[in-house]
């Protein structure tokens, strides 16, 4: 079975100009879900979609970032413009549905350097 | 909120020795418990995980127990080997808020043959 896919790798920028980050999660997986992961820190979410419907974006930068899930299986997350604190790993993971109880699949991540 | 407190790192352990890694969690209603694990050069992945009170979860010989009466969900391994190196991450994903998850800030761990 084919895991959660992620592109670009590795990213470098220069602040204010704009990125975009591509996810193909497991087939079949309903849930998808974007993460931020700081140096040191644990993955924080940003948002979250049920198939093609956001279900909590509640600590998505609104003015910067931008998510969208076309069809329900690929998505999408965007920045611009970048800032230099934005400089992290991007996780993408999918599951096969919202309760809490499922597991959920990472993706390798996309790492975003902000110069 | 919902969160989650880990015991701080990095921890470095000799091989055999005994692994105790803390997490404590604050949440509403009866959220699942997870462990996950990331190896050097490698994406998270799940290790093992608890859906409700009193249930253990297990995986290559790592062990953690639900336990609500203390808001805890500590990882144990009785003997660790050198492959066991990693970051540990201790997880929920709530019952309520349609199972939005909160990670903690991760536990290095070191074994040194």
């Amino acid at each position: 079975e084919a895991g959660v896919a992620q592109s670009p790798r590795y990213k470098i920028i220069e602040k204010r100009q704009s990125v975009a980050f591509w996810c193909n999660p497991i087939s079949g997986h309903a849930t998808l879900y974007w993460y931020q992961q700081i140096l040191g820190q644990g993955p924080k979410l940003l948002i979250q979609f049920q198939n093609n419907g956001v279900v909590d974006d509640s600590q998505l930068p609104k003015d910067r970032f931008s998510a969208e899930r076309l069809k329900g299986v690929d998505s999408t997350l965007k920045i611009q413009p970048a800032k230099l604190e934005d400089s992290a790993v991007y996780l993408c993971a999918s599951s096969l549905g919202l309760a809490g109880g499922y597991t959920q699949y990472f993706g390798p991540g996309t790492r975003l350097t902000v110069l | 909120g919902n969160s989650v407190t880990q015991m701080e790192g990095p921890v470095t352990l000799s091989e055999e020795a005994f692994l105790t890694i803390n997490c404590t969690y604050t949440a509403t209603g009866y959220p699942s418990l997870f462990w996950y694990v990331q190896y050097p050069g490698e994406g998270l992945q799940l290790l093992l995980k608890a859906t409700k009170a009193d249930d253990k979860g297990s995986n290559k010989g790592f062990e953690a127990t639900y336990r609500k009466e203390t808001t805890s969900f500590h990882l144990e391994k009785g003997s660790v080997q050198v492959s066991d190196s990693a970051v540990y991450f201790c997880a929920l994903s709530g019952s309520t808020n349609a199972g939005k998850s909160t990670f903690g800030d991760g536990t290095t761990l070191t074994v040194k043959p």
